[in-house]
């Protein structure tokens, strides 16, 4: 149990071209997701913070007007950069989470987003 | 802010040799530890975790224990195999006490295990 997917696992796109991931929990509602994103041969950052039915709570120098996230519903949150740049190429890994304090988190595969 | 600290990589070792990873943290309050394991093309997955001052975290023959004293959560096994060749991250939870937190990592210990 308490899988998590990512939906495209890879995009390539044009510079100033809008870009939507998708990371939905397939076995369990998640109240509470997270975005992460990971640099090459770096840490995972956390970018956001995303409840379902309310606005996400984003880390201190992320772009909350560039990295749109939507949680719809319990199982669905979607990242959306907007107007990418090449410097927005990375790897952005999705968590949801479990448990009283959601501190057991399960992640995604990650998405590869290159910004041409 | 908080913070976590492991050992560089790439740590090479042979198949049943001991394994240990070093893992200190900075973070206010009582933080809940982690280590989270990423095999190559896989997501992270937990590999234990432990949530209070002297608890163990074992799983699948590695084990760590809550140091609160050196705040420490070093990673070790006692016969490591090559199948254990992955990325390995400690992580935390600021014990604020109030709602869901993410996760802060350590910049990942790639091991390598050779036959």
């Amino acid at each position: 149990g308490a899988v998590v997917s990512q939906h495209p696992s890879w995009v390539i796109c044009k510079s100033g071209t809008s870009v939507k991931i998708e990371c939905r929990s397939l076995d369990f509602q998640a109240t509470t997701m997270f975005w992460y994103r990971q640099f090459p041969k770096q840490s995972l950052m956390l970018m956001a913070t995303s409840n379902e039915g309310s606005k996400a709570t984003y880390e201190q120098g992320v772009e909350k007007d560039k990295f749109l996230i939507n949680h719809a519903s319990l199982t669905l949150s979607t990242l959306t950069v907007t107007s990418a740049h090449p410097e927005d190429s990375s790897f952005y890994i999705c968590s949801a989470g479990r448990g009283r304090r959601q501190d057991t988190q399960y992640f995604g595969p990650g998405t590869r987003l290159t910004v041409l | 802010g908080d913070s976590v600290t492991q050992m560089e990589g790439p740590v090479t070792l042979s198949e049943e040799a001991f394994l240990t990873i070093n893992c200190t943290y900075t973070a206010t309050g009582y933080p809940s530890l982690f280590w989270y394991v990423q095999y190559p093309g896989e997501g992270l997955q937990l590999l234990l975790k432990a949530t209070k001052a002297d608890d163990k975290g074992s799983n699948k023959g590695f084990e760590a224990t809550y140091r609160k004293e050196t705040t420490s959560f070093h990673l070790e096994k006692g016969s490591v195999q090559v199948s254990d060749s992955a990325v390995y991250f400690c992580a935390l939870i600021a014990g604020s006490g109030g709602g869901a937190d993410g996760l802060t990592f350590g910049k990942g210990t790639h091991l390598i295990i050779q036959p």
